[in-house]
């Protein structure tokens, strides 16, 4: 079946704007997860969910950060009043339920904040 | 921090060489993955390793994994120039039921043809 996917692929914003992030899990997978890789970086954790629920936001860098998900699969990432170093490749990854299963990533969005 | 660190940062090797990348954590695992990433965009699900597992094997790939000395390694024979790519550790902490990975940085492949 089809992976995660995300969109935009590549977002180029000026700073002070806001921008959305959207990702669609693999279907029937509860779990979802976003991460941020900042360049030559490993992976930063920013949010999980299960299913609608968010029982960890402990990852996001600031209240400038916020995301949702909606009947259990899309999740949408938003960053308000956007800041140079938000620039990052932001990736989605969804595992069949919550726990320790394997992560499935999808492709990333690419943000550059000028 | 309880990321994962990977060692070397950087290999390069020519193919048909083997390539041997080691990670250290600090958490208590409840499993140890192993992920590839082209071109700093998706990652891909190469390998996982269980706390109570040593040693494990998927093609030209071997993993493997103390948990008293808290490392892992991976090993990937018979090199290819394809290999070339950033491979990163991720380690699954016991103390959470939610899944949460923690990364390391990564360490950066290139095979030369």
């Amino acid at each position: 079946g089809a992976g995660v996917s995300q969109s935009p692929s590549n977002k180029v914003t000026e700073k002070g704007k806001d921008v959305e992030l959207r990702c669609d899990p693999i279907s029937g997978h509860t779990a979802l997860y976003w991460y941020r890789q900042s360049l030559g970086q490993g992976l930063e954790f920013l949010i999980y969910f299960q299913g609608n629920s968010a029982p960890d936001k402990s990852g996001l860098p600031s209240d400038r950060f916020s995301a949702e998900r909606t009947g259990g699969s899309v999740s949408t990432l938003t960053i308000q009043r956007t800041q140079q170093e938000d620039s990052a490749v932001y990736l989605c990854a969804s595992s069949p339920k919550t726990g320790t299963d394997t992560q499935y990533f999808g492709p990333g969005t690419r943000l550059t904040v000028l | 921090s309880q990321q994962g660190e990977e060692d070397p940062q950087a290999l390069s090797i020519q193919e048909g060489e083997n390539a041997t990348m080691n990670c250290s954590y600090k958490t208590s695992i409840n499993n140890l993955q192993w992920y590839r990433q082209n071109s700093g965009r998706g990652l891909v699900h190469l390998i996982l390793i269980r706390s109570n597992e040593r040693e494990k094997h998927s093609g030209r790939l071997r993993v493997t994994l103390d948990t008293s000395k808290k490392s892992s390694s991976l090993l990937i024979t018979a090199s290819r120039a394809a290999d070339t790519a950033s491979y990163f550790c991720a380690a699954s902490d016991r103390g959470s039921t939610l899944g949460r990975l923690y990364f390391g940085r990564g360490t950066q492949l290139t095979v030369w043809p």
